[in-house]
């Protein structure tokens, strides 16, 4: 699989209920990213966890980081409408020059009233 | 500080006709990152520039596609010659000097009928 590979591809859940998605990835890394996109539009970044970090959270985000096991799981919870688009994870491996991101390539989450 | 700046947000052009796309950084960045999102899935990495300088070409066809980004100015991305596989969103990305979070721009939707 690709770097930066999330699963599931598309999950369908109602309003209220919590979201998880997973990511793997093969390399090492600096950090981990989670970003969002709604249909049609442009990225934005949710949540940077760094290789050394475990854990985070931004107010309904959950993120957390398994150097060992190469993945990462996002948690949405109390979810909501607006929540309705789809998320990407994205690595910085070590190496790179720059800040190169390499994403997966989705979780396509719809969030239902 | 305005954000990620991409024009033209869509653009149509014929096969064998030129495409030019630009991004304007955010104010005080200096390293812009050119990506490609075909429909359902990631983005992928095509190159990284420093204010007149190519850092990593490693993600852009060899053939037909040129980066640059000027001293003054945005950053360019050209597609000479388009064919209809070349249709995508392309999404720029700004960051600073030594920073590791990007910031996103709209993109552009090309589309070549």
């Amino acid at each position: 699989s690709q770097q930066g590979e999330e699963d599931p591809q598309a999950l369908s859940i109602q309003e209220g209920e919590n979201a998880t998605m997973n990511c793997s990835y093969k390399t090492s890394i600096n950090n981990l990213q989670w970003y969002r996109q709604n249909s049609g539009r442009g990225l934005v970044h949710l949540i940077l966890i760094r290789s050394n970090e475990r854990e985070k959270h931004s107010g309904r985000l959950r993120v957390t980081l398994d150097t060992s096991k190469k993945s990462s799981s996002l948690l949405i919870t109390a979810s909501r409408a607006a929540d309705t688009a789809s998320y990407f994870c994205a690595t910085d491996a070590k190496g790179n020059a720059g800040n190169m991101l390499t994403f997966g390539g989705g979780t396509r989450l719809m969030v239902k009233p | 500080n305005a954000g990620v700046m991409q024009n033209p947000r869509h653009l149509v052009r014929r096969r064998g006709q030129e495409a030019r796309l630009r991004c304007s950084p955010m104010k005080g960045h200096s390293h812009v990152y050119w990506y490609r999102q075909l429909p359902e899935e990631g983005l992928k990495f095509m190159v990284y520039l420093q204010k007149e300088n190519i850092i990593d070409e490693s993600g852009m066809p060899k053939e037909r596609f040129s980066a640059e980004f000027p001293k003054e100015g945005p950053s360019i991305l050209r597609i000479q010659q388009v064919v209809r596989g070349d249709s995508a969103a392309y999404f720029c990305a700004s960051s600073q000097s030594g920073k590791v979070e990007a910031f996103f721009g709209q993109g552009t939707r090309l589309t070549v009928v």
